[in-house]
C-alpha cells in the first residue's frame, strides 16, 4: 500500500514568507508526528497528533510555528514569517494506534533565502 | 527526558569487515530502543527496537542490537557488511507511550570495496 507522502518535496522561499508544508499519512493511521532533520540541530521532534486528542506541541521551536491535522488525516504545517535557521528537512511520520513502529514520508527540503 | 549520543559520527569500513555503531542513551524511566537507517537520498526506515523481553534484537539484513540496561547502550553490529549498507544510522529513545522519538545525531556508514 501507499506510504507515507510529503509535499512539495523541495521549497525554497524568500525570508519572511510564510510556507505551507503537508504530509498525507498512511490509511488508517491515527497517529502523526511530525520531525525536522537539520545540519545544527540533528533530528527533533516538532508536533504530535493523536486522533481527536489535543496536539503535543511541545517541540515546536517558536510561535512561528503551527501544525493543524484536519478529518483526522492530512496534516499541514505551517511556518510564518521565515527565517535562515528554518532551512531543514521537514519530516512526516505516521503510525497505528497501540503499535510502536512510526514509518516516515520522504520529508520536505525547506531553503529560505 | 531522554537523550541520545552516537559516539561516532562517521565510520568508514570495508566491505565484508564487521561493524559497530555505538549508542547510549540517557533516562530517569524505562525506555524503548529503536534503530532508524537513511539510506542516500530516501526517507527514514526502522531497522531493528527493543521494546521488552530478549535484550538481543536482530534485523532481516543482519544487523543486530543488544539493549544493556547497567550501561545504557544499544550498539549496533553487523559481523560483515555489504556495500549497499552504506547509509547513515539514527538511534533513538522514547519513555513514553505516545512514542515521540529523541534521536541521536546518526553515524555515517561508508563501506568500500
Amino acid at each position: 500500500g501507499a506510504g507515507v507522502s510529503q509535499s512539495p518535496s523541495n521549497k525554497v522561499t524568500e525570508k519572511g514568507k510564510d510556507v505551507e508544508l503537508r504530509c498525507d499519512p498512511i490509511s488508517g493511521h491515527t497517529a502523526l508526528y511530525w520531525y525536522r532533520q537539520s545540519l545544527g540541530q540533528g533530528l527533533e521532534f516538532l508536533i504530535y497528533f493523536q486522533g481527536n486528542s489535543a496536539p503535543d506541541k511541545s517541540g515546536l521551536p517558536s510561535d512561528r510555528f503551527s501544525a493543524e491535522r484536519t478529518g483526522g488525516s492530512v496534516s499541514t504545517l505551517t511556518i510564518q514569517r521565515t527565517q535562515q535557521e528554518d532551512s531543514a528537512v521537514y519530516l512526516c511520520a505516521s503510525r497505528v494506534e497501540a503499535v510502536d513502529t512510526q514509518y516516515f514520508g520522504p520529508g520536505t527540503r525547506l531553503t529560505v533565502l | 527526558a531522554q537523550s541520545v549520543t552516537q559516539l561516532d559520527s562517521q565510520v568508514p569500513v570495508f566491505e565484508e569487515a564487521p561493524v559497530e555503531l555505538r549508542c547510549n542513551y540517557s533516562s530517569s524511566v524505562s525506555v524503548y530502543l529503536f534503530w532508524y537507517v537513511q539510506y542516500p537520498n530516501q526517507g527514514l526506515q526502522l531497522l531493528l527496537k527493543y521494546l521488552s523481553g530478549s535484550t538481543l534484537v536482530e534485523s532481516i539484513n543482519g544487523f543486530e542490537a543488544e539493549f544493556n540496561k547497567s550501561q545504557t547502550s544499544f550498539h549496533l553490529r553487523k559481523p560483515s557488511v555489504h556495500i549497499s549498507d552504506t547509509a547513515e544510522y539514527f538511534c533513538a529513545v522514547t519513555s513514553s507511550n505516545d512514542y515521540k522519538l529523541s534521536f541521536g545525531a546518526g553515524t555515517t556508514v561508508t563501506v568500500r570495496a
